[in-house]
């Protein structure tokens, strides 16, 4: 059984650099959600996708964030120009649609921006 | 803006007590999740309620949805070392093609050995 799984775990960059995360879901689900989550706080929703259509993106905390799910399948998670506000946890979950909607949650991708 | 409060923010405990933590809301939910989160790790999911007044069981751990479907309760008796850790609530929105998830801030609990 392979659950939701992210890459890298880890990622220490440079204010101002470009910075890309991947997030394969569960095999058969076809909705996959991007959170980012701060220190003492919960899980922050920033966007979904079913399969390849982006259906909500105004939760995306500005125009330098933008995801992509090309083929249905994995999806990317950009954010350009990074800022060191951007530092955090970026979590991906999958789900299938229709019965309980119950989200599954990847390891998470920690972003240190210096 | 659908907002979870959850209580209390910190809880530390000694092995074998009993505790609860609440998740409360203005909202009604269709659904709503129960999550533990280690340090560095992504949030593994504990249940999933959806009926008002549904109740569920997980070992040692009690899940309650309210009647109204806008707050629950997480009851672990007994508590074990094990336990440890963030425990988030998190409600899904109803509305046609809304299915993101809304977190709670999290009950840290610690259970002393």
């Amino acid at each position: 059984d392979t659950g939701v799984s992210q890459d890298p775990r880890h990622k220490i960059t440079k204010r101002g650099q470009n910075v890309t995360f991947r997030c394969d879901p569960i095999s058969e689900h076809n909705r996959l959600y991007w959170y980012r989550q701060t220190l003492g706080q919960g899980p922050e929703f920033l966007t979904y996708f079913q399969n390849e259509a982006q259906l909500e993106k105004s939760r995306l905390l500005s125009d330098r964030f933008s995801a992509e799910r090309p083929k249905g399948s994995f999806s990317t998670l950009e954010i350009q120009r990074t800022e060191q506000g951007d530092s955090a946890m970026y979590l991906c979950a999958s789900s299938l649609a229709g019965g309980l909607e119950t989200q599954y949650f990847g390891p998470g991708t920690r972003l240190l921006v210096l | 803006t659908q907002l979870l409060e959850q209580s209390p923010q910190f809880l530390s405990i000694q092995e074998g007590e009993n505790l609860t933590v609440y998740c409360n809301s203005s909202s009604v939910f269709s659904s709503l999740q129960w999550y533990r989160q280690e340090p560095g790790e992504g949030p593994v999911l504990l249940v999933t309620v959806v009926t008002g007044g549904e109740v569920k069981k997980l070992k040692r751990l009690t899940f309650q949805f309210g009647d109204a479907r806008k707050d629950s309760s997480l009851h672990i008796t007994a508590a074990q070392p094990g336990d440890t850790g963030l425990y988030l609530c998190a409600g899904a929105e109803s509305g046609a093609g809304s299915y993101q998830l809304t977190f709670g801030k999290g009950t840290k609990l610690s259970v002393i050995p």
